[in-house]
């Protein structure tokens, strides 16, 4: 089993709607992130968390929200979907020191 | 301003043949770590290597060394002896203590492409 596990793998949506991906991990980790990507622009921060209890914006959070339900347990909600929000999305943990390790992505396309 | 900066889109390469991706990055931290990560055509990011600013001697892990260039501002990775598993997207990462630890900045990537 995959020590970051990202779902779904695939969605399709309509604009307007509301959408959440999940991620969870078995790796122990404190941290969590959520990652957009877009071609030709690398990855981009959209929200990350030290702990349950914290939660803190990254670079592109507007149009996003997330819920961190447990350590292992990170999620990130798009409330009302446009389509420039069609991206890969990664989830990504790390402990203190080390590197981070993402999940396989979600690829998400919104009409 | 860029943080890391890929300067290469794209990179060819023959079987066995050495290669080398380059990365700039800008910081005015002391601290600071620099990753790289290989992105295959199914997408997932996969961890390859890490350096710390700190770290005298440049990082390897197998067939990838990082060429760290304090001074220049340039951790350029090289991978040895290519392999046709290694066409992939490469990205090179910061992480600034002052931004707040673990919080890595990426670059826009190099696309490598490995020939037989």
């Amino acid at each position: 089993d995959a020590d970051v596990t990202q779902t779904p793998r695939n969605r399709i949506t309509k604009t307007g709607k509301r959408i959440m991906l999940e991620c969870s991990q078995t790796k122990g980790h404190d941290r969590m992130y959520w990652y957009r990507q877009d071609p030709g622009l690398g990855l981009r921060l959209i929200y990350y968390s030290f702990d349950v209890k914290d939660i803190n914006k990254g670079e592109i959070s507007d149009g996003y929200s997330v819920s961190r339900q447990a350590q292992a347990k990170f999620s990130l909600s798009l409330e009302s979907a446009i389509p420039n929000q069609t991206a890969l999305y990664f989830c990504a943990t790390s402990d203190f020191w080390g590197p981070q390790h993402f999940g396989d992505g979600t690829r998400l396309s919104i009409l | 301003a860029q943080k890391i900066t890929q300067t290469q889109p794209g990179m060819f390469v023959q079987e066995k043949e050495a290669v080398t991706l380059d990365c700039t990055y800008d910081t005015s931290d002391q601290s600071y770590g620099l990753f790289w990560y290989k992105q295959p055509s199914s997408g997932e990011m996969i961890f390859l290597i890490y350096q710390g600013s700190y770290d005298e001697q440049n990082a390897t892990e197998g067939r990838y060394s990082l060429n760290f260039q304090k001074a220049r501002k340039s951790a350029n990775l090289v991978i040895s002896a290519s392999q046709l598993g290694d066409s992939a997207m490469y990205f090179c990462a910061m992480r600034e203590v002052g931004t707040g630890f673990q919080k890595l900045v990426f670059g826009t990537g190099t696309r490598l492409l490995v020939s037989p």
